[in-house]
């Protein structure tokens, strides 16, 4: 069964400094890949996708990730955040065709002033 | 559109009571999941419907709980008895079959009993 591991569960960074979020996963054939933001109170919300194709992929709110299969990574990052970043980020999988999309623990981002 | 619906959201109830969540999918999607969060174990899958058909309820936790999706606008998640460790945030999330990727999700149920 496809797995997702985020390594880290809560990254602080400066306003303005970039920032990257890892997420491995187990490896499969053929996967989907996901990032999905949580903002306070509020439900999960796709951020960006990996399907097939380019293996850098670029999502709402400047963010963007890079799909890499030798190592099994799909890291998320941004060059500058601002403070509305603030937020939790969940990396997520699913095989190739599945219905079913597995979601990581996720990571909490605080931008500090 | 109005998205996901989700009521309600919030629920206080005490041990043994019988809960009920409720779920409005986006019109026209044909997919619903049911999510259950955590700290402990984050956010789990309990079940999902594809045109209104159970597909996988093997995350649903034990027979207290219980779902339907009696047509393509409504689902409801029950639990009874409800127990204190029930306590999480459920989301309820929809798709179209043809994009099963993207789920939207709603603004969950945060549920607490005492």
């Amino acid at each position: 069964a496809q797995s997702v591991t985020q390594l880290d569960s809560q990254v602080p960074v400066f306003e303005e400094a970039p920032v990257e979020l890892r997420c491995n996963y187990s490896s499969s054939v053929s996967v989907y890949l996901f990032w999905y933001v949580q903002y306070p109170n509020q439900g999960l919300q796709l951020l960006l996708k990996y399907l097939s194709g380019s293996t850098l992929v670029k999502g709402i709110n400047g963010f963007e990730a890079e799909f890499n299969k030798s190592q099994t990574s799909f890291h998320l990052r941004k060059p500058s955040v601002h403070i509305s970043d603030t937020a939790e980020y969940f990396c997520a999988v699913s095989d190739g065709g599945d219905d079913k999309i597995i979601f990581g623990k996720g990571t909490r981002l605080h931008i500090l002033p | 559109d109005a998205g996901v619906i989700q009521s309600p959201r919030h629920e206080v109830t005490e041990m043994g009571q019988e809960v009920t969540l409720r779920c409005k999918p986006i019109s026209g999607h044909n997919s619903l999941f049911w999510y259950r969060q955590t700290m402990m174990r984050g956010l789990e899958l309990l079940i999902y419907f594809n045109n209104n058909v159970p597909i996988d309820d093997s995350g649903m936790p034990e027979d207290r709980f219980s779902a339907k999706m009696p047509n393509a606008s409504f689902s409801t998640l029950k639990i009874q008895p409800s127990e204190p460790r029930d306590s999480a945030v459920y989301f309820c999330a929809s798709s179209w079959t043809s994009d099963l990727a993207t789920q939207y999700f709603g603004p969950g149920t945060r549920l607490l009993v005492l």
